[in-house]
């Protein structure tokens, strides 16, 4: 089975300013990876996806995720983020079932 | 709109009480999951099927069933509901072909006292 693990709950930044949430993963099996974001009392949405190929990959919003083999890592980040940004964050690793991280609570200031 | 419909969307429940969460897709999904989501924990797959008259236990499955009676529905039950299972849970849905991405429906937010 594959794990997930975001590595902080709670990334407060200010509006304009760059953010980057953290994801590692741990697999013995070749894996897809995913971001869901979830708005306030909101299902999950797909913000991106990597399957294969490039391993940067851009989503929606202005979101972009860079896929490390080597480090296992599958990090979002977005350059300037808005207010609207405000959303909690899922990372998920799908290899022989699909697995969820904990979440990234990312509140935008402003 | 096309998507996953959920039914609550939220519920209070006595302990003891049966409950069954409701979740019905129109996109002609194969594969269909329920999940639920708690603080700090993310979410744990409780039950899937990945066609019509299949389903399997997930990560978190007692004191939960499920059946998939059609394509469209995929019930979740909870024959005699404990405070523990009070939680957000949410449906999705997958097309077998459609690289693994999942969608998910707006969930029902129970609370089992």
């Amino acid at each position: 089975a594959q794990s997930v693990t975001q590595l902080d709950s709670q990334v407060p930044v200010f509006e304009e300013a760059p953010v980057e949430l953290r994801c590692n993963y741990s697999s013995s099996v070749s894996v897809y990876l995913f971001w869901y974001v979830q708005y306030p009392n909101q299902g999950l949405q797909l913000l991106l996806k990597y399957l294969s190929g490039s391993t940067l990959v851009k989503g929606i919003n202005g979101f972009e995720a860079e896929f490390n083999k080597s480090q296992t890592s599958f990090h979002l980040r977005k350059p300037s983020v808005h207010i609207s940004d405000t959303a909690e964050y899922f990372c998920a690793v799908r290899g022989s079932d699909m697995r969820f991280g904990a979440g990234t609570r990312l509140t935008v200031k402003p | 709109i096309a998507g996953i419909t959920q039914a609550p969307t939220s519920q209070i429940l006595a302990a003891g009480r049966r409950m069954t969460l409701r979740c019905t897709q129109d996109m002609r999904h194969n594969a269909m999951y329920w999940y639920r989501q708690d603080l700090g924990l993310g979410l744990r797959l409780i039950h899937y099927s990945n066609t019509a008259g299949t389903t399997g236990k997930g990560e978190v499955p007692d004191g939960y069933s499920v059946s998939r009676a059609n394509t469209d529905d995929f019930p979740l039950t909870l024959a005699s509901a404990v405070p523990s299972q009070t939680s957000v849970y949410f449906c999705a849905s997958r097309v077998q072909l459609a690289k693994n991405i999942q969608y998910f429906g707006a969930g029902t937010r129970l609370s089992v006292l």
